[in-house]
């Protein structure tokens, strides 16, 4: 078990640009979450998956925001057209269903210049 | 919908002197609880969670929090912190395993040599 691990860990964009982040979840959880977290508030929920259904998108999902996870095994979240408030810490976390814990990955922290 | 309120956004504290770090929640539904510990450039790890049953919870790292319903609290709380106790705590509610966390803005502790 090597946790829940994020790529790349930064990443530094003009705006306008589209950026993809990856997570790969602790294997054979099937939950998989993303959120975002800005500078001083606590993270703040995007999306969710079971297995590679997308069951909950947030309102802070815009329309600029895809998330997938095709095999229902890693996940991607693409950005198109990035816009400076895209700035923050994106986290994705794993468990399993009756579990109840959530496991956070390190983190992919996005800079739009 | 459920919301988090965590009422100190920075607490500092000498070494060895015992702390406690406060969280208000607001739902009409009965809740899940989490509290949360993230040390800098890394993710969440979870400290300890209520579910049901004792409302006194211990977890990791000495950390203990004490489930009030009729306040509707979940405050934090050790004994005698150390240096390595530094860092931001967050809380968290669910309304059920089915659903997304709710986070607080976050406690920073700082422990004072």
């Amino acid at each position: 078990d090597t946790g829940v691990s994020q790529n790349p860990r930064h990443k530094i964009t003009k705006r306008g640009q589209n950026v993809t982040f990856r997570c790969d979840p602790i294997s054979e959880h099937n939950r998989l979450y993303w959120y975002r977290q800005t500078l001083g508030q606590g993270p703040e929920f995007l999306t969710y998956f079971q297995n590679e259904a997308q069951l909950e998108k947030s309102r802070l999902l815009s329309d600029r925001f895809s998330a997938e996870r095709p095999k229902g095994s890693f996940s991607t979240l693409e950005i198109q057209r990035t816009e400076q408030g895209d700035s923050a810490m994106y986290l994705c976390a794993s468990r399993v269903v009756g579990s109840y814990e959530q496991y956070f990955g390190p983190g992919t922290r996005l800079t739009v210049t | 919908a459920q919301s988090v309120t965590q009422l100190d956004s920075q607490v500092p504290v000498f070494e060895e002197a015992p702390v406690e770090l406060r969280c208000n929640y607001s739902s009409s539904v009965s809740v899940y609880l989490f509290w949360y510990v993230q040390y800098p450039n890394q993710g969440l790890q979870l400290l300890l969670k209520y579910l049901s049953g004792s409302t006194l919870v211990k977890g990791i790292n000495g950390f203990e929090a004490e489930f009030n319903k009729s306040q509707t609290s979940f405050h934090l709380r050790k004994p005698s912190v150390h240096i390595s106790d530094t860092a931001e705590y967050f809380c968290a509610v669910s309304l059920s395993g089915n659903t997304p966390l709710v986070f607080g803005k976050g406690t920073r502790l700082s422990v004072i040599a």
